[in-house]
């Protein structure tokens, strides 16, 4: 396991369809996270995961979004009803939460991009 | 209110300079980590380097060193000898709150472009 892994990589889809697009995190990392980043912009959160649970959706994540980790290991992200406005790179990090102060950098896939026509 | 600043949105330097990057960022929280990312124009983000706020020494990795002051909360992040290859977006982040329990979502400024010159 050399790092994140994101699928697919690319997705261009009409307006009003459903996407779903997966995360496999560093085998050993507990933490999962996801974000967007739209051009020209820095990454925005969406959501994250300690295991298997979610423990925090930021507002941005609106009803059409739902994220899953089942196992606590890999991730998927829908996106129903897709809008224009959801064009956008969407970046999955894993890391692995250790404890206070433990160096605990994440590492990010390479990105799903994608594009509402 | 925007946690982490980056108030350079673009820079300019000669290949073999150093160059700061310059990175405030806004805490109550008395434990929380400090990144640097690199992005490309292939749009990957790859970590630079980490500090955290019980670290007393600053930062360092290769050609990166992040100089933390934490009074003024600030984390530059500087880069020595600079190459072609390090033109690319440069975002700082903060990880608050290290405890089990708590939100621990990862923060994003909005990132300078840095362009080397040869």
């Amino acid at each position: 396991d050399t790092g994140v892994s994101q699928d697919p990589r690319h997705k261009i889809t009409k307006r009003g369809q459903n996407v779903t697009f997966r995360c496999d995190p560093i085998s050993e990392h507990n933490r999962l996270y996801w974000y967007r980043q739209t051009l020209g912009q820095g990454p925005e959160f969406l959501t994250y995961f300690q295991n298997e649970a979610q423990l925090e959706k930021s507002r941005l994540l609106s009803d059409r979004f739902s994220a899953e980790r089942p196992k606590g290991s890999f991730s998927t992200l829908e996106i129903q009803r897709t809008e224009q406005g959801d064009s956008a790179m969407y970046l999955c990090a894993s890391s692995r939460f250790q404890g206070l102060g433990i160096r605990g950098e994440a590492f990010f896939g390479q990105g799903t991009r994608l594009t509402v026509v | 209110a925007q946690k982490i600043t980056q108030t350079q949105p673009g820079m300019f330097v000669q290949e073999k300079e150093a160059v700061t990057l310059d990175c405030t960022y806004d805490t109550s929280d008395q434990s929380y980590g400090l990144f640097w990312y690199k992005q490309p124009s292939s749009g990957e983000m790859i970590f630079l380097i980490y500090q955290g706020s019980y670290d007393e020494q600053n930062a360092t990795e290769g050609r990166y060193s992040l100089n933390f002051q934490k009074a003024r909360k600030s984390a530059n992040l500087v880069i020595s000898a600079s190459q072609l290859g390090d033109s690319a977006m440069y975002f700082c982040a903060m990880r608050e709150g290290l405890g089990e329990n708590r939100d621990d979502k990862i923060i994003f400024g909005k990132g300078t472009r840095l362009h080397i010159l040869p």
